[in-house]
């Protein structure tokens, strides 16, 4: 069955510094999302995107954060300057043209120290 | 804005025990409602879904009723295995929004032999 892959499954960064979260979403599917949970707390949205670009964002995806999709398969989240605050786990998700079918990846757990 | 609720707490039940975790929502619209599960180390994965009033969804001896009166969507098992132990959570889709999920908090469910 298809799946959406995330990398790494866990990172570890100082505070200040920049990290790229990296996901391949299923090849088919058109739109793409990232959603992340702090520790104890809901899923939140961060960010859609579809047509190469971003097609809604969240209050909490400020000029901090971009999404890239370089190559046709990858789907990245860069943090330019990680805050304590930003420690959760990131999900990406894709989903096809059809009404349901998000499909989400394991998610990377970010912990900035 | 549109949320969802879940009961609060993890929930601990013996095997073969009824299974009941509540989730009720606000929303403007007609939303699709989900019920998403993560198994321990994986990602969400989607169990079950109903995009109309009065749609039931089902999945792996798993129920849930779309009740707009009540704007509810308890998910419901009769008798729960060792195996179902994960997160669940309840979500909604706004259609108003490309399609972004809005997140319960989840409920630990732990089954025990």
């Amino acid at each position: 069955e298809p799946e959406v892959t995330q990398t790494p499954s866990h990172q570890v960064t100082q505070m200040g510094q920049e990290v790229i979260l990296r996901c391949v979403p299923i090849s088919n599917h058109l739109y793409f999302y990232w959603y992340r949970q702090i520790l104890g707390q809901k899923v939140e949205f961060l960010v859609s995107f579809y047509n190469n670009e971003i097609s809604e964002k969240s209050e909490i995806f400020d000029d901090q954060f971009s999404v890239e999709r370089p190559d046709g398969s990858n789907f990245t989240l860069k943090i330019r300057s990680t805050k304590l605050e930003d420690s959760a786990m990131y999900f990406c998700a894709s989903k096809g043209q059809e009404d349901y079918g998000y499909t989400f990846g394991s998610g990377t757990r970010l912990t900035v120290v | 804005g549109n949320s969802v609720t879940q009961m609060e707490g993890p929930v601990t039940l013996s095997e073969e025990a009824f299974l009941t975790i509540n989730c009720t929502y606000t929303a403007t619209g007609y939303p699709s409602l989900f019920w998403y599960v993560q198994y321990p180390g994986e990602g969400l994965q989607l169990l079950l879904k109903a995009t109309k009033a009065d749609d039931k969804g089902s999945n792996k001896g798993f129920e849930a009723t779309y009740r707009k009166e009540t704007t509810s969507f308890h998910l419901e098992k009769g008798s729960v295995q060792v195996s179902d132990s994960a997160v669940y959570f309840c979500a909604l889709s706004d259609p108003w929004g490309n399609n972004r999920l809005a997140f319960g908090k989840g409920n630990q469910v732990v089954v025990i032999p």
